[in-house]
């Protein structure tokens, strides 16, 4: 069975930047395309962007161009999502999904990033 | 870039009863698009993928319909774990992947 595990949570300070991992589960995504998504509190889903895993290309919505950066490291098959230059507004979950031409078909739990002074 | 809009924001609707909730796009997106179902606390969940696909394992009072621009979910006969907010999302505009603002389906 395939699982994304990311960690609970994570705190941060305001112009900061976090960096936020997401490890495959019971099966490698060697061939696989890992997106992120960010909900806020009380609010609703908001595609960032996605990294394909086999070439490294990495694809971001317009609105996070320049903040976030999309890595891989194959040796412990963990993705990681940089966001930088954080305010309060980056409060939210941030989750990683695998898709399949875009079908998000298997989520992470989540990630709480709180940016904070 | 596709916007995605969905409605209504609530729906009250009671057990048992049938609930329908709509997403349009602000362009044709063919059939490529997806439905997601999330809990409070949980990620989201797909169930329906290409219009009208069901994802494994999603019970058969899920049901999407629609292409182009105007799209549909139907749960045929509400039961208590399907009160949710439902959220739509398009794949037809690669690489960009948007969702709509989603629909709260509420007990009445």
């Amino acid at each position: 069975q395939f699982h994304l595990v990311q960690p609970g949570a994570e705190v941060t300070k305001p112009g900061a930047s976090v960096k936020v991992s997401c490890r495959a589960s019971g099966h490698s995504f060697s061939n696989n395309e890992i997106a992120w998504v960010r909900q806020a509190p009380g609010q609703g889903l908001e595609w960032m962007g996605w990294i394909s895993v086999p070439t490294g290309k990495v694809y971001s919505s317009q609105k996070f161009q320049g903040r976030v950066t999309l890595t891989t490291d194959p040796s412990t098959i963990t993705v990681y999502m940089d966001l930088k230059n954080l305010t309060s507004d980056d409060t939210a979950v941030f989750y990683c999904a695998r898709h399949e031409g875009g079908v998000f078909r298997y989520w992470g739990q989540g990630t709480l990033v709180t940016v904070s002074s | 870039e596709i916007v995605m809009t969905q409605s209504p924001a609530t729906l009250s609707v009671s057990p048992g009863e049938r609930a329908t909730l709509s997403c349009r796009a602000s362009q044709s997106v063919s059939s490529n698009l997806a439905w997601y179902q999330q809990k409070p606390g949980q990620p989201p969940r797909l169930l329906i993928y290409d219009a009208s696909t069901r994802a494994t394992g999603i019970p058969a009072r899920f049901s999407g319909s629609g292409s182009g621009t105007e799209f549909t979910l139907t749960v045929s006969s509400l039961q208590s774990e399907d009160f949710a907010v439902y959220y739509c999302q398009h794949y037809n505009d690669w690489p960009q992947y948007n969702f709509g603002q989603g629909t709260k389906l509420e007990i009445k």
